[in-house]
């Protein structure tokens, strides 16, 4: 399957601790964004990379995520000091330039 | 905000075409027209986008209105596994962030 894949799939965490996601995007996509999607609510954008280079974060973004993306190819998502509110389903896509996005099918976290 | 309208929810009787419309009256000039699906506790799906002219592919059409204030997806001969929902958005590739409203619900009956 060469489409853009995400690890975990189901993360169960307890509040306070810190956890990391993993999206590999499509190989020649040079774009990957970070969404969380809330039950009910269409995807909120949180940052995107073109390349290695975070070129833009949301508001949503507080101090306790930090994302990665090294040498320009998968992508990390590190939420430290979980809460409960953190719950959500996260989801990477990946696009060229001149076309859609091709999202991943998402981790699902919740913070107990 | 998202710059898009459409309606919550919607049905459609299966083998029958759904006509799910957008407004976008805001678009600006360099904004493409993209449609989304998403299938319970799956990622998005890319359907289909435009700029100004039709567009159909394997999947569906997107009519957009001349003065590109509006646009309509349609997907010929609903399937029950065309429930899902449905998202219409206004994104310039160049801008880097699409944001998505609440969509539509689709639900096709049998």
């Amino acid at each position: 399957d060469t489409g853009v894949s995400q690890n975990p799939r189901h993360k169960i965490t307890k509040r306070g601790q810190n956890v990391t996601f993993r999206c590999d995007p499509i190989s020649e996509h040079n774009r990957l964004y970070w969404y969380r999607q809330t039950l009910g609510q269409g995807p909120e954008f949180l940052t995107y990379f073109q390349n290695e280079a975070q070129l833009e974060k949301s508001r949503l973004l507080s101090d306790r995520f930090s994302a990665e993306r090294p040498k320009g190819s998968f992508s990390t998502l590190e939420i430290q000091r979980t809460e409960q509110g953190d719950s959500a389903m996260y989801l990477c896509a990946s696009s060229l330039v001149s076309n859609g996005q091709f999202f991943g099918p998402g981790t699902r976290l919740t913070v107990l | 905000d998202a710059k898009t309208t459409q309606p919550t929810s919607m049905d459609c009787a299966e083998g029958r075409a759904a006509n799910l419309p957008c407004n976008h009256s805001t678009i600006s000039g360099n904004e493409y027209v993209y449609w989304y699906r998403q299938i319970h506790s799956q990622g998005p799906q890319y359907i289909i986008h435009g700029l100004k002219n039709n567009e159909t592919n394997e999947m569906a059409s997107l009519i957009i209105t001349e003065d590109r204030k509006s646009s309509t997806l349609i997907l010929p001969h609903a399937t029950l596994r065309d429930t899902a929902v449905y998202y219409c958005i206004v994104w310039a590739p160049l801008s880097y962030i699409p944001t998505f409203g609440r969509g539509t619900s689709l639900i096709v009956h049998p």
